[in-house]
Parts: structure tokens; C-alpha cells; sequence
């Protein structure tokens, strides 16, 4: 199916384990993204990759690891989850030069 | 730093009501500006966007004026349906990513809408 999908929708984890939250979009977008919604604070975005192999920082990476070994999958890995990485984590694509964001269903992570 | 902000909800209406949700925007430069919508238990998709000063955005009824002079782009529809009942987000186009064409985004606290029948 074309568009983009996140794994897993809903994932329950308790404190000090690795989670993996996994992206995958079909339309060869450069730019993938990934953001987390928080009442009171909106989306703020964790890390972005602008081709594969090529990633970056954005307002909240601490505690969060992404790799792009390929163009379609930009997996997000919490390597040991925290009580403050309960959230909702989107994912995002686009084309290099556009400004609008195409969004996964997101998941929801909690950790107990 | 740029930055958006909206007005708090949740926002209450009653169907056929008059909508207007709040936002304006500090920005270097001329950003472009969006609004976009979601519905439970979705992702975010775009709703409307502006490029440029006095540009209006429009779609499914709702409309979105870009004005430079007071920096804002509020949100309005003539008349809200039940199925209108999602979370808000103003968003602008900040700076670009290093060594990009891609602007980052920069997005509002969302505002809840809630239509009642």
C-alpha cells in the first residue's frame, strides 16, 4: 500500500529497555522526520534525515537513536526508555524543497 | 526564535456554530504558514496554506487569511459539523535545514475543537 506506515501502533514497555518504533514510506521522500506530540507542548521534532545516511538533530534527541540505511525506512530506537518517553511519536516525509509534511498514524509508546 | 502560538482549547461549539481559532507567529523573514488537522486516532494532514502576505487558504469550508501587519492566520469556518471535532496545529516554515531546500516546521500546542450535535 503506498503512503506511510508505522510499526507498531501501540507498544507498553517498562523503564530501561530498548524499544524500536519503525517508518516506512513508499514515496521516495528525501526528508523523513520524526516528531512527538505531548499535551501543552504540540509536536516537537526529534531528529530528521534529509537522504539516506545522512541524519540530524532537532529540538529533543536525548535518549533517542535513528538510523537511514535506506531511502524508505527511518527507524526510531529508544535505547533505554525513560518514564518522560511516554509519548505519542509520529512520523513524517517529504520532498526536499517542499514544505508540506505527510504523517504516519503514529504510535503510542508508554513506559511503566 | 520562530515561533507559533494558539489559542488554548478545548473550543465547544454547537454544529452550524462560528469557528475561529487563533494564531499568530513570530518569524525572521517571510515564512509560508499552514493549518493542519487531527482526527482521533490519526496522523496529522494538511488542512490549508499560505505562501505570502494576504494569500488566503481554503479548504472543506475552512478559510485562513495570512496577515503580515498583525502576524496572524486565524482559522475560521462559516459553520462547524460534528464531523469537524479534531486537534488544530498552526504551523510556520522556519529556517532551512542545514544544507537543505526543505524548511523545518514549526508547529502551535494544537487546539482542541469539539462539535456537539
Amino acid at each position: 500500500d503506498a503512503g506511510i506506515t508505522q510499526s507498531p501502533r501501540y507498544k507498553i514497555t517498562e523503564t530501561g529497555r530498548q524499544v524500536t518504533l519503525m517508518c516506512h514510506q513508499t514515496w521516495s521522500h528525501s526528508y523523513m522526520f520524526w516528531y512527538r506530540q505531548d499535551l501543552g507542548h504540540g509536536l516537537r521534532l526529534i531528529y530528521y534525515s534529509a537522504a539516506a545516511d545522512i541524519t540530524d538533530k532537532g529540538e529533543v534527541p536525548d535518549g533517542y537513536v535513528v538510523s537511514r540505511s535506506k531511502t524508505e525506512n527511518f527507524p526510531l530506537t529508544l535505547e533505554s526508555a525513560t518514564r518522560s518517553q511516554t509519548s505519542v511519536y509520529f512520523c513524517a516525509s517529504t520532498f526536499s524543497g517542499a514544505n508540506v509534511l505527510t504523517f504516519g498514524a503514529g504510535s503510542r509508546l508508554t513506559v511503566l | 526564535g520562530d515561533s507559533v502560538t494558539q489559542m488554548e482549547g478545548p473550543v465547544t461549539l454547537s454544529e452550524e456554530a462560528f469557528l475561529t481559532i487563533n494564531c499568530t507567529y513570530t518569524a525572521t523573514g517571510y515564512p509560508s504558514l499552514f493549518w493542519y488537522v487531527q482526527y482521533p486516532g490519526e496522523g496529522l494532514q494538511l488542512l490549508l496554506k499560505a505562501t505570502k502576505a494576504d494569500d488566503k487558504g481554503s479548504n472543506k469550508g475552512f478559510e485562513a487569511t495570512y496577515r503580515k501587519e498583525t502576524t496572524s492566520f486565524h482559522l475560521e469556518k462559516g459553520s462547524v459539523q460534528v464531523s469537524d471535532s479534531a486537534v488544530y496545529f498552526c504551523a510556520l516554515s522556519g529556517a532551512r535545514f542545514r544544507g537543505g531546500a526543505t524548511n523545518k516546521l514549526i508547529f502551535g500546542t494544537g487546539t482542541l475543537l469539539a462539535v456537539q450535535p
